[in-house]
């Protein structure tokens, strides 16, 4: 079982480039979720979806886009990269979203760098 | 609103010795708690989870959890450590029941880093 998959795992980008950073999971799971982590921050949700179709805003999603046309991608896309997006971003999935003791399973994480 | 607070930023503890990782929350209904792992360059992963039922809670890895609801806390132990518990360790919440709207109702602290001296 490869689990939650993001690719690519490292990306430096210049201010005002887009990219969109892939997540894949082969477990048929209903959530998924994109994180940042920057020091000191903890973990920050920036968009989440409980199904394919449905997708909803996290605590920080501004400058990113994300979309779920099947269960098993959940792709992010900076529209317009900005210094301010540098992090390390990380995708999980979790087999529902109404069980809300079911816990997330982590891709490895995509380490980007704005200059 | 709920929160999460891990009041250490770091942990160093010799191997062998017990260890505890700090972990207090703040919810209005009823909480659901959880403990993940992140080593180096690796995503998080979960270790233990308190929902409801006995206060202690055994994981992974020989870690364990206390739920007390009075102190409003939720400490992870391992009775002796190892330099291969070093890690950055993550305490999260989620309030029930759940509203809906907004974010997903999942919060997690800053992270503590444990450190595990030979």
């Amino acid at each position: 079982n490869a689990g939650v998959t993001q690719t690519p795992k490292f990306q430096v980008l210049k201010t005002g480039q887009s990219m969109t950073l892939q997540c894949a999971q082969d477990m048929n799971h209903e959530y998924m979720s994109w994180y940042r982590q920057d020091p000191g921050m903890g973990l920050r949700l920036i968009h989440y979806s409980v199904g394919a179709g449905i997708t909803d805003q996290g605590e920080v999603p501004n400058g990113y886009n994300v979309s779920r046309s099947t269960t098993e991608d959940f792709p992010l896309r900076l529209l317009s990269a900005a210094p301010s997006q540098t992090s390390v971003y990380f995708c999980a999935s979790s087999y529902s979203a109404s069980a809300l003791n079911s816990p997330l399973h982590f891709g490895n994480g995509t380490r980007l760098t704005v200059t | 609103a709920q929160s999460v607070a891990q009041p250490e930023d770091q942990v160093n503890v010799a191997e062998g010795n017990p260890l505890t990782v700090k972990c207090t929350y703040s919810v209005s209904g009823n909480p659901y708690l959880f403990w993940y792992v992140q080593y180096p360059n690796r995503g998080l992963q979960f270790l233990l989870k308190y929902i409801t039922g006995d206060n202690l809670v055994k994981g992974s890895y020989g870690f364990e959890a206390e739920f007390n609801k009075s102190q409003t806390s939720f400490h992870l132990k391992k009775p002796s450590a190892l330099v291969s518990d070093s890690a950055l360790y993550f305490c999260a919440v989620r309030d029930t029941p759940y509203s809906g709207g907004g974010a997903d109702g999942l919060t997690f602290g800053k992270g503590t880093h444990l450190i595990i001296q030979p």
